[in-house]
C-alpha cells in the first residue's frame, strides 16, 4: 500500500512564524504536490516538484516556499505566518508515468 | 484555461437512494478525469478515474461517464449507504506533471 505521511495532524502557531509542514512518501514517486482545502473552494494547488531540487508554483504559490532535498521528502514553508493560511493542507505524490496521485492525511493550520 | 464546476452542496439523502453529484468542466486537449473521495478526519483517495471520451468509471457501486459533448462527469450511485457519507471532488488533470484542478466538493450525508 501507498504511504503518505504528514507531520502533524493539528497545528497551532502565532502570526509572523515560520512554519515547516513536512511530507514523507515510501513508494519512490517522482511528482509530489502540496495543496491547501477551504471549504467552498475545493483544492487549490501552492506547489509541485517533479524531481529532487526541482519544483514549480502552483495556483497559489504566495506566502510560500517548498523544498524537495530528497526523493521521499517534499517540505512546505511558511516564511511568516498570516492568519490567512489558516487552512487544511494537503500532501500529494504521484509516479510520472501513472495520474493517480495519493494523498495523505492532512494537516489542520490554525494560525492565531 | 482549466476548471472544474461541481454540485452545490450539502446533500443530505435516506439510505438505499439515488445519488447524483453533477460535473462539468472546462478544459484545452482532453484531459483525465477523476472522483475522489474524503471520509470524515482523512486525506483524499481515489474512487474512480476515466481517461478519455465515453470511457466509464466504476469502483464501489459508484459510476461516472467521460461525456465529452456535454463536458461531464457525473457521478451515480443506485443505492447509497450510511458509510458513503463523506466529501465527493471531481478533478481534471493538466500540465506536465498531471497537476489535479478539482471542484469546490460536495459534501453528501447519508441518513439511516
Amino acid at each position: 500500500d501507498v504511504k503518505v505521511t504528514q507531520s502533524s495532524r493539528y497545528l497551532v502557531k502565532r502570526t509572523g512564524e515560520k512554519v515547516f509542514l513536512e511530507c514523507v512518501q515510501d513508494m519512490d514517486h517522482e511528482n509530489m504536490f502540496w495543496y491547501r482545502q477551504d471549504p467552498g473552494l475545493g483544492l487549490r494547488l501552492i506547489y509541485f516538484s517533479y524531481d529532487v531540487k526541482m519544483k514549480e508554483k502552483g495556483d497559489i504559490p504566495e506566502g510560500y516556499s517548498v523544498s524537495r532535498e530528497k526523493k521521499e521528502r517534499f517540505s512546505l514553508i511558511l516564511e511568516s505566518a498570516s492568519t490567512n493560511q489558516t487552512s487544511m493542507y494537503l500532501c500529494a505524490s504521484s509516479w510520472v508515468s501513472q495520474e493517480t496521485q495519493y494523498f495523505g492525511p492532512g494537516t489542520r493550520l490554525l494560525v492565531l | 484555461g482549466n476548471s472544474v464546476t461541481q454540485m452545490e452542496g450539502p446533500v443530505t439523502l435516506s439510505e438505499e437512494a439515488f445519488l447524483t453529484i453533477n460535473c462539468t468542466y472546462t478544459a484545452t486537449g482532453y484531459p483525465s478525469l477523476f472522483w475522489y473521495v474524503q471520509y470524515p478526519g482523512e486525506g483524499l483517495q481515489l474512487l474512480l478515474k476515466a481517461t478519455k471520451a465515453d470511457d466509464k468509471g466504476s469502483n464501489k457501486g459508484f459510476e461516472a461517464t467521460y461525456r465529452k459533448e456535454t463536458t461531464s462527469f457525473h457521478l451515480e450511485k443506485g443505492s447509497v449507504q450510511v458509510s458513503d457519507s463523506a466529501v465527493y471532488f471531481c478533478a481534471l488533470t493538466r500540465g506536465s506533471a498531471r497537476q489535479l484542478t478539482f471542484g469546490s466538493g460536495t459534501q453528501l450525508t447519508v441518513l439511516p
